[in-house]
């Protein structure tokens, strides 16, 4: 079983739609999640990282854990044709880290 | 100005050839990462140096050998390339006690042929 599981998609919406993004995992040690999102052919950029579980926002991204499933979610509301782009979402335990596969996502207008 | 920057950007090489990656950070930051990113997008880190010295060393074959001169630059050298090594190669770096908060370089697409 993989430390990380997320559905690669392609994942595609029309702009303005609320967009749901996951990832699974196995490992209960794992204390941070985070979620990056990726450009084709750029580095990684962190969009947000959450402490155990709960709920995290910053502007239309809500990041959400739930560690009793083993469950993070992240949530685009008004999806703009600028998301478009792969998520990763990352979790660590300070020093293991391990990333999902990513999910490709692509926000028509 | 850049803050996590790498060079070069693109590597063709042969197989059998050594070749190096440099990574270079301006965040003053204390930890530094090489991750492999794979055809389907699959990013495995490989290690991690902090403050110059190794903290993260996970299995890969040891014909791969990080050298961090100082903590603004972490390196990466791979001897007897082969075609298994063909990837993007990605340098991170976070501050001390901030793992979760890791900034990535633009990326070296290394290709072996």
């Amino acid at each position: 079983q993989k430390e990380v599981e997320q559905d690669p998609g392609p994942l595609s919406v029309p702009e303005g739609a609320i967009v749901s993004l996951n990832c699974t995992y196995s490992n209960s040690a794992f204390q941070y999640f985070m979620w990056y999102r990726q450009y084709s052919r750029k580095g990684p950029e962190l969009l947000m990282y959450t402490y155990s579980s709960g709920n995290k926002e910053d502007g239309r991204f809500t990041a959400q854990v739930d560690k009793s499933s083993k469950y993070i979610s992240l949530f685009i509301r008004d999806s703009q044709p600028s998301d478009s782009a792969t998520y990763l979402c990352a979790m660590t335990t300070g020093n293991q880290f391990y990333f999902g596969t990513g999910t490709s996502l692509t926000v028509i207008p | 100005d850049t803050a996590v920057s790498q060079t070069p950007k693109y590597l063709v090489t042969q197989m059998g050839n050594d070749k190096s990656i440099k990574c270079e950070q301006n965040l003053g930051h204390d930890t530094m990462y090489w991750y492999k990113q794979d055809s389907k997008k699959f990013l495995k880190i490989m290690f991690s140096y902090n403050n110059k010295e190794l903290i993260i060393n996970e299995t890969v074959p040891n014909r791969f050998s990080p050298k961090s001169p100082d903590k603004a630059h972490l390196n990466l050298h791979i001897n007897s390339l082969e075609l298994g090594d063909s990837a993007v190669y990605f340098c991170a770096s976070s501050q001390n006690g901030g793992p979760y908060e890791q900034y990535f370089g633009p990326g070296t697409r290394l290709t072996v042929t």
